[in-house]
C-alpha cells in the first residue's frame, strides 16, 4: 500500500498563505489523493481530494504535480481555526478500506 | 449535514470489564469502520463492516469485536477492557470509495 510522507510541524502566520507539501512516490494510478485535518480533542475531518487535476473547495485547493509523486495543500489565508494536524492520504479507488494514516503535519498558526 | 455520532465522548472502565462502543450514522453508507488513536502512532484500523452482518479485521482487532446489526449502527465491543485499550476510539463511514470518510467526534476511553 502506497504511503505518504509529510513534514512533522509547520508555522504560518494568520491571514497569510500555507502551502503543506505530500509526498507520495508509490502511488498508484487508481489511488486517489485525500486530505483530512483534525483539529484537538476531535476526529478528523475531510478537507479535499483529487485525482490528477487541481481541486479547489470552499476550505482549500490542492496542487497536484504532473506526475502525481507529490501534492500540495494550500490554504489561501490562515485562521487561527486552521491550526490542527493536517493528513495526506491516498484512498484506492477499488479499495475503500485499506488508508495508511500517517502522523501528519501539525500546523501552527500565529496570530 | 451529514452526521456520525459517538455515543460517548468520555468513558472510564475497570480492568475485566466488557465495554460497548457505539456508533451511529444518518448518510446511508454501507462502509463503516472503528480507528483508534494514539499519541506518535497515529489512526489504526481495528475493524470495519462493508454491510449488514458483515465485518473485516482490520490491523489490530486482538481484544475486539464489532456488531453490526443495521446499517447505520455499528458497535465496537471491548471484551474484557484492558488498560493498554486506554485510547481515543474513532468512528468513521464512508460512501462509494472515491469519497472521503466521515469521522464522529471520538471516544475517550480510560481503563482504569
Amino acid at each position: 500500500d502506497a504511503k505518504t510522507t509529510q513534514p512533522n510541524s509547520m508555522e504560518s502566520n494568520e491571514e497569510e498563505p500555507v502551502h503543506l507539501p505530500c509526498n507520495h512516490s508509490t502511488i498508484s494510478g487508481t489511488d486517489y489523493i485525500h486530505w483530512y485535518r483534525q483539529l484537538p480533542s476531535q476526529g478528523p475531518e475531510y478537507v479535499i481530494h483529487g485525482l490528477t487535476s487541481n481541486v479547489n473547495n470552499r476550505m482549500a485547493s490542492l496542487a497536484i504535480a504532473e506526475d502525481r509523486k507529490s501534492s500540495t495543500l494550500i490554504l489561501h489565508r490562515a485562521t487561527l481555526r486552521d491550526a490542527a494536524v493536517y493528513y495526506c492520504i491516498l484512498k484506492n479507488a477499488g479499495n475503500n478500506r485499506k488508508l495508511i494514516w500517517g502522523l501528519g503535519t501539525s500546523l501552527a498558526v500565529n496570530p | 449535514d451529514v452526521k456520525v455520532t459517538q455515543s460517548s465522548r468520555y468513558l472510564v472502565k475497570r480492568t475485566g470489564e466488557k465495554v460497548f462502543l457505539e456508533c451511529v450514522q444518518d448518510m446511508d453508507h454501507e462502509n463503516m469502520f472503528w480507528y483508534r488513536q494514539d499519541p506518535g502512532l497515529g489512526l489504526r484500523l481495528i475493524y470495519f463492516s462493508y454491510d449488514v452482518k458483515m465485518k473485516e479485521k482490520g490491523d489490530i482487532p486482538e481484544g475486539y469485536s464489532v456488531s453490526r446489526e443495521k446499517k447505520e449502527r455499528f458497535s465496537l465491543i471491548l471484551e474484557s477492557a484492558s488498560t493498554n485499550q486506554t485510547s481515543m476510539y474513532l468512528c468513521a463511514s464512508a460512501a462509494p470509495p472515491v469519497y472521503g470518510y466521515t469521522f464522529g467526534s471520538g471516544t475517550r476511553l480510560t481503563v482504569v
